[in-house]
């Protein structure tokens, strides 16, 4: 069975104090891990898409890693604006999107 | 460009109606999503469509529970009759899957419909 485990599940950081959020799972066939952002009282917005080990994707202060049985979002320098839950979901054999139940990401000034 | 349009965006209801909650894809995408998020469970797929066929629907919890795709601009996502363990927010999502290649699929949400069932 496809399964996605986040940690950790909420992470207090000063603004600009550097770290990573953790992304584990198992998939038979992975065909995309992806990373999302959401905030409170909205919809998941699309960050990122991994296909293979070794694969990186930048965006602004976000860095997104992939190995083959976990996937690392890097935060640098991180502002409060950053602050939000981020998703990670893996695809299958399936067109289906497996989601893990997030990290709570508090960025304080 | 419009994205996801979901309504309504908020809905209150009594136990045993009927709720009815609507989507409208992002113009040219040809699969849609419906999902159901709870602090609990976290983010369910609940059924999703291809070409507005029905593809996999083993995440629709009860017979309760109904999804149509008449056409590429429109779905809705029925509860007949409703609980309150339906209390939850539905997500809409829709994303294009070329018909060769794995790459893209790129799944698009909708800001939500967040349902009360007293």
């Amino acid at each position: 069975e496809d399964q996605v485990t986040q940690s950790p599940e909420a992470l207090r950081l000063q603004e600009g104090e550097s770290s990573s959020l953790n992304c584990s799972y198992t998939v038979s066939g992975l065909r995309g891990l992806f990373w999302y952002r959401q905030d409170p009282g909205k919809g998941p917005e699309f960050l990122f898409t991994l296909y293979s080990a070794g694969e990186e994707k930048e965006k602004e202060r976000l860095k997104a890693t992939l190995t083959k049985k976990e996937s690392f979002l890097h935060i640098t320098a991180p502002k409060p604006e950053d602050s939000a839950t981020y998703l990670c979901a893996v695809r299958g054999a399936t067109n289906k999107l497996i989601f893990g139940t997030g990290t709570l990401l508090a960025v304080q000034p | 460009d419009a994205g996801v349009i979901q309504s309504p965006r908020h809905e209150v209801t009594e136990m045993g109606q009927e709720v009815t909650l609507r989507c409208k894809p992002i113009s040219g995408h040809n699969s849609l999503f419906w999902y159901r998020q709870t602090m609990m469970r976290g983010l369910e797929l609940l059924i999703y469509f291809n070409n507005n066929v029905p593809i996999d629907d083993s995440g629709m919890p009860e017979d309760r529970f109904s999804a149509k795709m008449p056409n590429a601009s429109f779905s809705t996502l029925k509860i007949q009759p409703s609980e309150p363990r339906d209390s939850a927010v539905y997500f809409c999502a829709s994303s294009f899957r070329a018909l060769f290649g794995e790459k893209g699929n790129e799944q698009f949400f909708g800001p939500g419909t967040r349902l009360t069932v007293l």
